[in-house]
C-alpha cells in the first residue's frame, strides 16, 4: 500500500530535550516536505527536499533541522524544543512533475512541548 | 493581506444543498490550483486540482478565475459525509516546494 508514515504520532515532551520526528514514504517520489499545522494559521512549511541531498528551507524553519539521506526518509529533528513548537506536523511527498503536484500526508504528529 | 484567504465557516448546510466556497489569491504568478480535503485531526488528502478550463468530478466542480484571483469549489447534493474542512492551496512557482495553503473553510452537513 502505497504510503507516508510518521513516527511518533504523540508526543509530549520538555523544554530542551532533542526530538527526531520520522517519516518514511514507499511511493518513489523525490520530493518530501513537513509543515506544521497550528490553528487559525493554517499549514505552514517548514522545510522541503526536492532530492536526496538536497534541502531547502520552508516558511518557517526557525528551530527545526532536516536531513535527506535516503530517498525514502525524511526525518524532522528539534534539537531544543521550545513550548512555540507545540503543534500539529505533518510530513508529506510527492512527484516532481511539471504541472499537477498531488502531496500525499503522513497521519500527523502531535507534538506537545511543556 | 495573506497569500491565499478562505473564510473559515463553518457553513452549515442540510444534505442535499448545494455550497459553494471561494478562495482569493495574491500572487498573480500563481501556477497551480488545488482543494484538499482534511477531517477533524487527520491529514489532507487532494480533492481535486482545479485546471482553468474549470473541471468537474461528480458532485464537484471547480473554477478558477485569474482575472480576479479567486477559485471556487462548488458541491452539489451535499452528503453528510461531506463534512469536513477544505483547504485552498496554490503552487506560488514552478516546483513543487512552494505551496501556500489557505487555513480552511469548514463544512457540516446535518439531516
Amino acid at each position: 500500500e502505497a504510503q507516508v508514515t510518521q513516527n511518533p504520532r504523540y508526543l509530549i515532551t520538555v523544554t530542551g530535550k532533542k526530538l527526531t520526528v520520522t517519516c518514511s514514504q514507499n511511493m518513489n517520489h523525490e520530493y518530501m516536505s513537513w509543515y506544521r499545522q497550528d490553528p487559525g494559521l493554517g499549514l505552514r512549511q517548514i522545510y522541503y527536499s526536492m532530492n536526496v541531498e538536497v534541502t531547502d528551507k520552508g516558511d518557517v524553519p526557525e528551530g527545526y533541522k532536516v536531513s535527506r539521506k535516503e530517498k525514502r526518509n525524511f526525518p524532522l529533528i528539534l534539537e531544543s524544543p521550545s513550548p512555540n513548537q507545540t503543534s500539529l506536523y505533518f510530513c508529506a511527498s510527492s512527484l516532481m512533475l511539471a504541472g499537477l503536484y498531488e502531496q500525499y500526508f503522513g497521519p500527523g504528529t502531535r507534538l506537545t512541548v511543556t | 493581506r495573506k497569500e491565499v484567504e478562505q473564510d473559515p465557516g463553518p457553513f452549515n448546510v442540510p444534505e442535499g444543498a448545494t455550497v459553494a466556497f471561494n478562495c482569493t489569491y495574491s500572487n498573480s504568478a500563481s501556477q497551480s490550483f488545488f482543494w484538499y480535503r482534511q477531517d477533524c485531526r487527520k491529514e489532507p488528502k487532494l480533492l481535486m486540482s482545479v485546471y482553468s478550463s474549470g473541471n468537474e468530478d461528480g458532485r464537484f466542480t471547480a473554477q478558477l478565475n485569474r482575472a480576479s484571483q479567486y477559485i471556487s469549489l462548488l458541491i452539489r447534493d451535499s452528503k453528510l459525509s461531506d463534512s469536513a474542512t477544505y483547504l485552498c492551496v496554490v503552487n506560488r512557482g514552478g516546483t513543487a516546494s512552494k505551496l501556500t495553503f489557505g487555513t480552511g473553510t469548514r463544512l457540516q452537513v446535518t439531516l
